[in-house]
């Protein structure tokens, strides 16, 4: 989508190993948003930021975390990859936190392997 | 949150309606009825929103019944690029932008 890329668009790695993934923005856009897409689960929030420096807890998020230094990056780091955490994560951004006439707008994805 | 119903799966032909309905009976007085949809492999799309009116935009329309316990998304002339995951979200800005997925719709549109 136009105004938010993910980077990389895929990866496989090893159990153990930290892995970081991005999410860039050129929209400026205060709220950003990391959710992971498993089949039988759906989409869930693993981590949100309201500003920079700004982040709070989704419903998954044990294993994760984020840090957002400047409005356009959101970075969600696996500290130590399991392969529970093999799945496709979302970035989503928004202006005004989900609300008016285009909510979020989110990502391509990233897919993750961990092995 | 408000917990949303809907069918897990429906068919459409081709450039007939698509009617897409979704439950949400515990839907508070502030938060608005959001759909999303998810083609395969892609992030989700925001398609529309509502409060208590009934509302239309190049997308589809939405019906909202009075008491707002339910909701019917309307594509009105389905094509096969309109097979998705369709998404009802209730979501009200109190919730810091939080948006809950459930397992949504999968439509698919026949030829």
């Amino acid at each position: 989508d136009a105004g938010i890329t993910q980077s990389p668009r895929h990866k496989v790695t090893e159990t153990g190993t930290p892995v970081t993934l991005r999410c860039h923005q050129t929209e400026n856009h205060r709220y950003m948003y990391w959710y992971r897409q498993d089949p039988g689960h759906g989409l869930r929030l693993i981590h949100y930021s309201y500003g920079v420096k700004d982040t709070d807890k989704g419903e998954v998020s044990d294993g994760y975390s984020v840090s957002r230094s400047k409005t356009e990056d959101f970075l969600l780091t696996l500290e130590s990859a399991t392969s529970s955490q093999t799945s496709v994560y979302f970035c989503a951004i928004s202006e005004t936190g989900g609300q008016g006439n285009y909510g979020y707008t989110f990502g391509s994805g990233t897919r993750l392997t961990v092995v | 949150d408000a917990k949303t119903t809907q069918p897990p799966s429906m068919d459409c032909a081709e450039g007939r309606a698509a009617n897409l309905p979704c439950n949400h009976s515990t839907i508070s007085g502030n938060e608005y009825v959001y759909w999303y949809r998810q083609i395969h492999s892609q992030g989700p799309q925001y398609i529309i929103h509502g409060l208590k009116n009934n509302e239309t935009n190049e997308m589809a329309s939405l019906i909202i019944t009075e008491d707002r316990k339910s909701s019917t998304l309307i594509l009105p002339h389905a094509t096969l690029r309109d097979t998705a995951v369709y998404y009802c979200i209730p979501h009200s800005s109190g919730n810091t932008g939080k948006l809950i997925f459930g397992q949504g719709t999968t439509l698919q549109v026949k030829p």
